[in-house]
C-alpha cells in the first residue's frame, strides 16, 4: 500500500532561515507527487505538484521541491522563509494517471518567528 | 459559488447521535474525495466518488460510515452513532478530469466534528 512519510513533525525557523522539509513515499509504480499548504485558519491548498519531465518543481512564493527517484523523496525547499510562510505543509502521492485514493503525510508545522 | 463549499463548519453532537455532513463541490467537477484530519494524524482518505459512484471505499473507518452523491454534484458524509473518536475536522475535495491532467485537488473549509 502507499505511504506518505514526513520526517519533521514541528518545524521552527527564524526569518530569511532556509528550509527543507523532508518527504518519503512508498510505492512501487510511477507516482504523481504534490505538496499542499494549509496557513492558519485557511483551506489546503496546492503549493506545487510534480508529474514528469524535470525533477526539480517550482511552485507558488517561491517554493520548489525535488524529485529523486532513487530515495522515493520529494523534499520541499525555500531559501528564505518569511514570517507569512507559517503554516502546515503537506506531502502527498498517488499512482500515475490514477486518482483514486491522493495519499497524505501526517504534515509538518511550520513556525516562523520574525 | 467559486469554491467547494460544506456545511456545517461546526457540529458539536452527543455520542450516539447520527450526524450528516454536507459538501457541495466545484461545479463541474466530476470526482469528490472526503478525508478526514485528526490533530497530529494528518489527512486519512475516507472514500472516492467518481459522478454518483464510489469506486473507493477502502477508507471508511466502519459500517457507521457512509457517503452518497447524487446528480454527480452534492455528497453526503453520515455517520451513525457517532463516538467521540470520530471527533476530527472532514475535509471535502473535488477535482476536474476530463480535462488536462493538473491533479489538483481543491478543497472545502472543511466541518469540524466534536462527539461529547
Amino acid at each position: 500500500a502507499q505511504s506518505v512519510s514526513q520526517h519533521n513533525h514541528h518545524v521552527i525557523l527564524s526569518e530569511a532561515a532556509s528550509l527543507e522539509l523532508g518527504c518519503n513515499y512508498s510505492y512501487g509504480g510511477t507516482v504523481n507527487l504534490f505538496w499542499y499548504v494549509q496557513y492558519p485558519g485557511q483551506h489546503l491548498q496546492l503549493l506545487l505538484k510534480y508529474f514528469s519531465g524535470d525533477p526539480l518543481v517550482k511552485g507558488i512564493k517561491g517554493f520548489e521541491a525535488e524529485f529523486i527517484k532513487s530515495k522515493f523523496s520529494f523534499n520541499l525547499r525555500k531559501p528564505s522563509v518569511q514570517w507569512s510562510d507559517t503554516a502546515e505543509y503537506f506531502c502527498a502521492v498517488t499512482p500515475s494517471g490514477g486518482y483514486n485514493k491522493l495519499i497524505f503525510g501526517a504534515g509538518t508545522r511550520l513556525a516562523v518567528h520574525p | 459559488g467559486a469554491g467547494v463549499s460544506q456545511s456545517p463548519s461546526n457540529k458539536v453532537t452527543e455520542k450516539g447521535k447520527d450526524v450528516e455532513l454536507r459538501c457541495d463541490p466545484i461545479s463541474g467537477h466530476t470526482a469528490l474525495y472526503w478525508y478526514r484530519q485528526s490533530l497530529g494524524q494528518g489527512l486519512e482518505f475516507l472514500i472516492y466518488f467518481q459522478g454518483n459512484s464510489a469506486p473507493d471505499k477502502s477508507g471508511l473507518p466502519s459500517d457507521r460510515f457512509s457517503a452518497e452523491r447524487t446528480g454527480g454534484s452534492v455528497s453526503t458524509l453520515t455517520i451513525q452513532r457517532t463516538q467521540q473518536e470520530d471527533s476530527a475536522v472532514y475535509l471535502c475535495a473535488s477535482l476536474y478530469l476530463g480535462g488536462p491532467n493538473t491533479g489538483e485537488l481543491f478543497f472545502g473549509e472543511g466541518s469540524r466534528l466534536t462527539v461529547l
